[in-house]
């Protein structure tokens, strides 16, 4: 079962920050948060992870609240291309695998 | 540095026919997962092999099997194949298990129709 939950559907304008928020409320203190998105039937791209404290990369920054039982995701100035499926998931960062549990996402529009 | 690539991209069987589709992951990586997405499912997790061997799999009936190369490739077949079974399906690669920190790296994924 998945381990977070995630609005249904967002928009936002074109150029304005997109606010994409997950709970995760269970989440252990050894797993992390990663974001994933899907533009429509490609492969997963991965965009941010992060543990505890907030990250940025060239895509967008991941900022993790201090109980960690939430983290909001953040285009900064959010283009057409940017209209995907946002999946936040929760991995364990040791131990046995690499699976990924996927929820049903986030689906993002951006207008023009 | 190569992405992951999956073969075929696309792909129509009859029912009862089996199929195989390839996986080949980001050089270096020797971890591959596969998923399976359809528009009620959802994404969701087959199984993930690490070295050759299986190391987590997936609540799917044994038709659905794969194997992991020594170079690293993976291959999964699903047998006597069912209408249910049309998806798309994705193969991630990362370095291995017990990495949390880095991303997994996922394919374009095979698209198969079963009619």
């Amino acid at each position: 079962d998945a381990k977070t939950t995630q609005p249904p559907s967002m928009d936002c304008a074109e150029g304005r920050a997109a606010n994409l928020p997950c709970n995760h409320s269970t989440i252990s203190g050894n797993e992390y948060v990663y974001w994933y998105r899907q533009i429509h039937s490609q492969g997963p791209q991965y965009i941010i992870h992060g543990l505890k404290n907030n990250e940025t990369n060239e895509m967008a920054s991941l900022i993790i609240t201090e109980d960690r039982k939430s983290s909001t995701l953040i285009l900064p100035h959010a283009t057409l291309r940017d209209t995907a499926v946002y999946y936040c998931i929760v991995r364990v960062a040791s131990g046995w695998t690499d699976k990924l549990i996927f929820g049903t996402g986030t689906r993002l529009q951006v207008f023009p | 540095k190569a992405g992951v690539t999956q073969t075929p991209r696309y792909l129509i069987k009859t029912r009862g026919q089996q199929v195989t589709l390839s996986c080949s992951p980001i050089s270096g990586h020797r971890s591959v997962s596969w998923y399976q997405q359809t528009p009620g499912q959802g994404l969701q997790f087959l199984f993930e092999y690490f070295s050759e061997t299986q190391r987590n799999k997936g609540n799917f009936p044994g038709r659905f099997s794969g194997r992991q190369f020594s170079n690293s490739r993976s291959e999964m077949n699903v047998s006597t194949l069912e209408l249910g079974d049309s998806a798309l399906y994705l193969c991630a690669s990362s370095p291995g298990p017990g990495q949390g920190g880095t991303e997994a790296f996922f394919g374009q994924g095979t698209r198969l129709t079963v009619v």
